[in-house]
């Protein structure tokens, strides 16, 4: 079994400065991370995931995030953020060799961005 | 390429009526996942199907909750009767295969208020 933490449940954040949203995650096997976004009424929408190799992962709209096996975290960051950041933001984990994709998902991180 | 559709979008009912959620997932995925979210947290599996096959149902309340997905394409989700505590968002998302690494396409749910 797998389990998500999302240490902050709220982020405020000025327009053009950086966001860091923290992810830790529990597990007995080796997983797979995601980070998923919604923007108010509206489903999720995949930003990146780590499946193996750079510890460093590249998503859409600027968003990075580093895996640490270690520390057992995933944090995602934006150098730079804007207006249309603010949303709701998920980070989620699945089993490599567990049966079928199941995903876990964090109880979510609200990013309000401010000018 | 046509997202995953959900319908309706909003769906307001007493208590104890019953109500029935729709979905279509992308053209060609064989995996279909409706998912709970209620508010302020993360979603929670419900019930997966690959094809027509609902392979794991473990956390679907099957006092009142049912699902089906004939012809391995669109899926309904039924509450019957609805409660208070039912009042949620419920995603519908679809991924092309089984393994955890695969992406999940989500919809943008229906949001249901049951008074």
């Amino acid at each position: 079994a797998q389990s998500v933490t999302q240490l902050d449940s709220q982020v405020p954040v000025f327009e053009e400065a950086p966001v860091e949203l923290r992810c830790n995650y529990s597990s007995s096997v080796s997983v797979y991370l995601f980070w998923y976004v919604q923007y108010p009424n509206q489903g999720l929408q995949l930003l990146l995931k780590y499946l193996s190799g750079s510890t460093l992962v590249k998503g859409i709209n600027g968003f990075e995030a580093e895996f640490n096996k270690s520390q057992t975290s995933f944090h995602l960051r934006k150098p730079s953020v804007h207006i249309s950041d603010t949303a709701e933001y998920f980070c989620a984990v699945s089993g490599v060799k567990a049966a079928g994709n199941k995903l876990t998902f964090g109880g979510g991180t609200r990013v309000l961005v401010k000018p | 390429e046509a997202g995953v559709v959900q319908s309706p979008r909003y769906k307001i009912i007493e208590k104890k009526q019953p109500v029935a959620f729709w979905c279509n997932p992308i053209s060609g995925h064989n995996t279909l996942y409706w998912y709970l979210q209620n508010l302020g947290q993360g979603p929670e599996l419900l019930i997966r199907y690959e094809n027509e096959e609902a392979v794991d149902d473990s956390q679907l309340p099957k006092d009142r909750f049912s699902a089906e997905r004939l012809k391995g394409v669109d899926s309904t989700l039924k509450i019957q009767p609805a409660e208070l505590g039912d009042s949620a968002v419920y995603l519908c998302a679809s991924s092309l295969g089984v393994s955890g690494s695969e992406t999940q396409y989500f919809g943008p749910g229906t949001r249901l208020l049951v008074l």
